[in-house]
């Protein structure tokens, strides 16, 4: 069975505050895929990036960074200098391919300005 | 624009009655998609996998005959709420793998939100 954690329910920081968002999964598949989706009140799933099971190299997008430790089985996400527009749930997911996703139970954040 | 498109975007509907929410691939063939349901201030939850050609797999505790899947095309699944109740009200959303299944790219649809007054 797969299962994703995000203990933070929800996290309230100050505009340019740096924050971080916990995911620990727990899968006994040895190729799979873990994902990171930002949902705004539209509702709509933003996808923000996928990485696999073999690549643990960090990852770095503008604001935004990954760091995957397979060790530890986390998939942390880090926003620096957060904005208002930040202002979201935040969403880890789990899946072997071909793509039915687990989903951690969410993390609100709210960026104050 | 999106790849994977849902219609309709919102329905209200009254209790008793039976709706029914599309997803379509647009510029790619599905043969595999899926369906969650999302309750207000709760994770995604998969209902089922929408198989083209072949019956749907649904996750445990879900309804088949409540929920009708039919993926009738390489780029529709249909997701049809019968008899629908206050209780089905949710947001519910569909995605379908991209290209090679083992790469792992997804594409979700915008999401159908479905009030049972």
């Amino acid at each position: 069975a797969q299962k994703v954690t995000q203990a933070q329910t929800e996290i309230s920081v100050v505009e340019k505050e740096d924050v971080t968002l916990d995911c620990v999964y727990e899968t006994r598949d040895t190729t799979y895929y873990l994902f990171w989706y930002k949902q705004p009140p539209s509702g709509e799933l933003v996808f923000l990036i996928r990485r696999n099971s073999f690549d643990e190299q960090n990852e770095i997008s503008g604001r935004y960074s990954w760091n995957f430790q397979k060790s530890t089985s986390s998939f942390n996400f880090t926003i620096t200098a957060s904005q208002v527009v930040d202002s979201a749930v935040y969403f880890c997911a789990l899946s072997p391919p071909p793509g039915a996703l687990t989903f951690g139970s969410g993390t609100r954040l709210q960026v104050q300005p | 624009g999106a790849v994977v498109s849902q219609h309709p975007s919102w329905v209200i509907c009254k209790s008793g009655t039976s709706v029914k929410i599309e997803c379509r691939s647009l510029d790619f063939q599905a043969t595999t998609m899926f369906w969650y349901r999302q309750f207000p201030k709760q994770s995604l939850m998969l209902m089922a996998t929408s198989n083209e050609g072949s019956k749907a797999t649904y996750e445990q505790g879900v309804e088949k005959d409540k929920f009708l899947i039919n993926h009738a095309s390489l780029t529709l699944s249909t997701l049809t709420v019968t008899s629908a109740h206050p209780e089905d009200s949710s947001f519910y959303i569909c995605s379908a793998p991209g290209g090679d299944f083992n790469t792992g790219e997804l594409f979700f649809g915008e999401g159908s939100r479905l009030t049972v007054l």
